[in-house]
């Protein structure tokens, strides 16, 4: 099993709509989880972290947080153009906090 | 805004050669750490500095990479030799400590082996 499982995509949505981005973790006792942006050849750059169970929001952006089910997501409102990109999850490990990246999903915005 | 500086941006080298990748973490960042990303994965991590020491170097493949940060500031990575097998983005990432702090990447050095 992977320490951290995202849906490759493409996710397709139109201009305008929700984006939805999901993650799956194995770790029970991991405590911090982000969402990094990585536009194709470029590196990753911080969107958001996330440290407590529930919904937090920036922006047009919201991460979500359910530790029993070890799941984290994202949502990306009105989504953009510019939004286009790959998007990666990263999870520290309990047992060394070292973090744990996902493959990414691809996202594209249709416009 | 401080940022994580790299270089060189891109690197095309033939199989056998020797190269070296720099990183300066934002100013103040204790912890660096070199990531390798193959494309259509995501980053894994090569190796960890605190300071100038190396917290974990476990998935560095030591007999042909190196890595330092002598002042405990910036830090070299090198491959020698390198191998087709290598081509990869190369990334660099900085945070204040060791634990749960967010960590933020510089632009990457593209090594394309030949």
């Amino acid at each position: 099993q992977k320490e951290v499982e995202q849906n490759s995509g493409p996710l397709s949505v139109p201009e305008g709509a929700i984006a939805s981005l999901n993650c799956t973790y194995s770790d029970r006792g991991s405590q911090s989880f982000f969402w990094y942006r990585q536009y194709s050849g470029k590196s990753p750059e911080l969107i958001m972290f996330i440290y407590s169970n529930g919904d937090k929001e920036d922006g047009r952006f919201t991460a979500q947080l359910n530790k029993a089910s070890q799941y984290v997501s994202l949502l990306i409102r009105d989504s953009q153009p510019s939004d286009s990109a790959t998007y990666l999850c990263a999870v520290n490990r309990s047992n060394d906090y070292k973090l744990s990246f996902g493959a990414g999903t691809t996202v594209t915005v249709r416009a | 805004e401080a940022e994580v500086a790299q270089s060189p941006r891109y690197k095309i080298t033939e199989k056998s050669q020797a190269v070296a990748f720099w990183c300066d973490p934002i100013s103040g960042h204790a912890t660096l750490y070199w990531y390798r990303q193959i494309l259509g994965q995501g980053p894994e991590l090569l190796v960890q500095f605190q300071d100038e020491s190396v917290v974990d170097d476990s998935q560095l493949p030591k007999d042909r990479f190196s890595a330092e940060r002598l002042k405990g500031v910036d830090s070299t990575l090198k491959i020698q030799p390198a191998e087709l097998g290598d081509s990869a983005m190369y990334l660099c990432a900085s945070s204040w400590g060791r634990r749960t702090d967010t960590q933020y990447f510089g632009p990457g050095t593209r090594l394309t082996v030949l």
